[in-house]
């Protein structure tokens, strides 16, 4: 079965800290896709990075990088120097294509809300 | 370019009655989702559309629950006889293509309260 998960429910920091978001996922499949998603206040998901199970090389997308570790199975998301604009509940996902007939999917973790103070 | 839409925005609406929620999605997006989220926590997937077809009615949580979609356009979600625990954001979503993951861009999803 499918799983993701975001043990920190909540994280609060200041201004210009650096804040890393964990996310540990559990599939069968080998071919897999892995997402992470922004709500910020207004609601609307705002896509942030999508990566496939063959590329483990970490992204770096100005103040934003994601670190996938397959060994581990996790896809750790890191912003540095902090804003109060990133206030908001991060999603990571899932997609395993190979595994249900839903193709792609979606299966949420239960999000990290992230508060940054001035 | 417009994103996906959905309406009505807010909807509160009495236990027992019926109600319909609205998806337009991204013009030629072939592929459409439909998620609930729950106060507080994350995305649950309830039904998806490739065309106007629905392989997979399993993620809908009761039969109360249906869905339609005409063509490769609109789609309605429709919540019969309502319960309390159906009150929750409901979210839909649109892709390009199949397959592959394509990225999924979500609508501002309908808040439904039900009282």
């Amino acid at each position: 079965a499918q799983k993701v998960t975001q043990a920190q429910t909540e994280i609060s920091v200041v201004e210009k800290e650096d804040v890393t978001l964990d996310c540990v996922y559990e599939t069968r499949d080998t071919t897999y896709y892995l997402f992470w998603y922004k709500q910020p206040p207004s609601g609307e998901l705002v896509f942030l990075i999508r990566r496939n199970s063959f590329d483990e090389q970490n992204e770096i997308s100005g103040r934003y990088s994601w670190n996938f570790q397959k060994s581990t199975s996790s896809f750790n998301f890191t912003i540095t120097a902090s804003q109060v604009v990133d206030s908001a509940v991060y999603f990571c996902a899932l997609s395993d294509p190979g595994v249900n007939n839903a193709g792609n999917m979606l299966t949420f973790g239960g999000g990290t809300r992230l508060m940054v103070k001035p | 370019g417009a994103g996906v839409s959905q309406s009505p925005s807010n909807k509160v609406t009495e236990k027992g009655k019926d109600v319909e929620l609205r998806c337009d999605p991204i013009s030629g997006h072939t592929a459409l989702y439909w998620y609930r989220q729950r106060l507080g926590q994350g995305l649950e997937f309830l039904i998806y559309f490739q065309g106007n077809s629905a392989p997979d009615k399993s993620g809908l949580p009761s039969d109360r629950f249906s869905a339609e979609r005409t063509g490769e356009s609109v789609s309605t979600l429709t919540i019969q006889r309502t319960q309390q625990e159906d009150s929750a954001v409901y979210l839909c979503a649109s892709s390009l293509g199949w397959g592959p993951p394509y990225e999924q861009y979500f609508g501002p999803g309908t808040r439904l309260t039900v009282t």
